[in-house]
């Protein structure tokens, strides 16, 4: 079975802290997504990455970094947490094999983030 | 750009009957893949079933199938004798072949299965 874990379920964190979320894959999958999601507005992409030290923009990048350095590991970072990152944070990985679902997303059980 | 659009406000159904749940896409290419995920309050995303563009079939999963409409870019879920832990949040997701596995998820549409 496909394993995506989140290193944290909830975070409560200050105004202006670096906040650091980690997602690891057992999957060997190449791709790997982080997502936030807000009520009414469905999931919405920050970043992805389809190999090491590679990174693309999704939609909403703006106040995120990421990070992967080893394949099976993708950190999201907010510089200088604001109230408006409070979020639900979901992480997905997928295989870079072309046909049919073999790249099916999977996703983490997710990080209910909350900036105070 | 790819879009999904899932209108219906909460739905209701009595348990262990069916119930559809809708879905339409937009989108110029013919090659694209269709995807449902499940979310239950745990907060979870849960992979449900799948549907490309080419196949001539419509996908079924268990108690989940996709009623695949390409003509009007519809791809529903039907799920039979819903259960109780069938209540959740349904999205609706597209991927263009070859886009780097990027998905497009549809708002989302929360079921609700009464005993």
């Amino acid at each position: 079975d496909v394993k995506v874990t989140q290193s944290s379920r909830y975070l409560v964190k200050r105004t202006g802290e670096k906040v650091f979320l980690e997602c690891v894959q057992d999957m060997d999958h190449e791709n790997m997504f982080w997502y936030r999601q807000d009520p009414g507005l469905g999931l919405r992409l920050i970043y992805f990455s389809y190999d090491v030290k590679m990174k693309e923009k999704g939609d909403i990048p703006e106040g995120y970094s990421v990070s992967r350095e080893k394949k099976e590991r993708f950190s999201l970072i907010l510089e200088s947490a604001s109230t408006n990152q409070t979020s639900m944070y979901l992480c997905a990985s997928s295989s870079r094999r072309a046909g049919g679902q073999t790249d099916t997303q999977y996703f983490g059980p997710g990080t209910r983030l909350t900036v105070l | 750009a790819q879009k999904i659009t899932q209108t219906q406000p909460g739905m209701f159904v009595q348990e262990k009957e069916a119930v559809t749940l809708d879905c339409t896409y937009d989108t110029s290419d013919p090659s694209y893949g269709l995807f449902w995920y499940k979310q239950p309050s745990s907060g979870e995303m849960i992979f449900l079933i799948y549907q490309g563009s080419y196949d001539q079939q419509n996908a079924t999963e268990g108690r989940y199938s996709l009623n695949f409409q390409k003509a009007r870019k519809s791809a529903n879920l039907v799920i039979s004798a819903s259960q109780l832990g069938d209540s959740a949040m349904y999205f609706c997701a597209m991927r263009l072949t070859g886009a780097n596995s990027k998905l497009t998820f549809g708002k989302g549409i929360t079921l609700s299965v009464r005993p």
